[in-house]
């Protein structure tokens, strides 16, 4: 079945620091998400992508749709503590409704 | 924006019990919800995908008799967990869809299930 690389799968990093993640698969999507997870929480929509090469931001976060439709990466600019918690792609074929989820990158922030 | 609000959040119940969960899209209606299941440190898997009024899909590997799934309207959903073992014990999540708004899933606050 499709499957979605995360990497990494946690970051250690200096409050102030900016943060890169990404995900790679060798499926194509019309439609790539990020989302955040707070410990015990479900998870929160951050940015969502819906067109190849498509450049989005939300505040600090950044996240492009590869041209190739099979990859995507987040950026998050001058962290701050409350960066902390679990960054999920997520990979949707709108045909099929189905969301793939990548495995998570957990962040870390130290002030 | 688009609420799912999803209730309990934390239930604890006995060995061969039934736990029921409930999932609510409270400004929209939600065509199609999904249920999925997380393991401590582990990504979300989808458990099954639920549309109003028809029977539910389940993922291969998912006992459809052990997890009961209704949606019998637009803004409800439910997830009924029957003879819960300990092994049963997960954060369940659900989320809803609306298409013509983003397609960006709006996901409930998750449910802590622990059967002792």
């Amino acid at each position: 079945g499709q499957q979605l690389n995360q990497s990494p799968q946690s970051m250690f990093i200096q409050e102030g620091e900016d943060v890169s993640m990404n995900c790679t698969s060798s499926s194509i999507f019309n439609t790539w998400l990020w989302y955040k997870q707070d410990p015990g929480e479900g998870p929160v929509l951050l940015i969502a992508l819906y067109k190849a090469g498509e450049l989005t931001s939300n505040g600090r976060l950044t996240a492009q749709f590869g041209i190739t439709r099979k990859d995507s990466f987040l950026n998050i600019s001058a962290s701050i503590p409350s960066d902390v918690g679990i960054y999920f792609c997520a990979g949707l074929n709108t045909g099929g409704f189905k969301t793939i989820f990548g495995a998570g990158t957990r962040l870390f922030v130290k002030a | 924006g688009a609420v799912v609000s999803q209730h309990p959040s934390w239930v604890i119940c006995k060995s061969g019990t039934s736990v029921k969960i409930e999932c609510r899209s409270l400004d929209f209606q939600a065509t199609t919800m999904f249920w999925y299941r997380q393991f401590p440190k582990q990504s979300l898997m989808l458990m099954a995908t639920s549309n109003e009024g028809s029977k539910a899909t389940y993922e291969q590997g998912v006992e459809k008799d052990k997890f009961l799934i209704n949606h019998a309207s637009l803004t409800l959903s439910t997830l009924t967990v029957t003879s819960a073992h300990p092994e049963d014990s997960s954060f369940y999540i659900c989320s809803a869809s609306f298409r013509g708004l983003d397609y960006g899933y709006t996901f409930g606050s998750g449910t802590r299930l622990t059967v002792v």
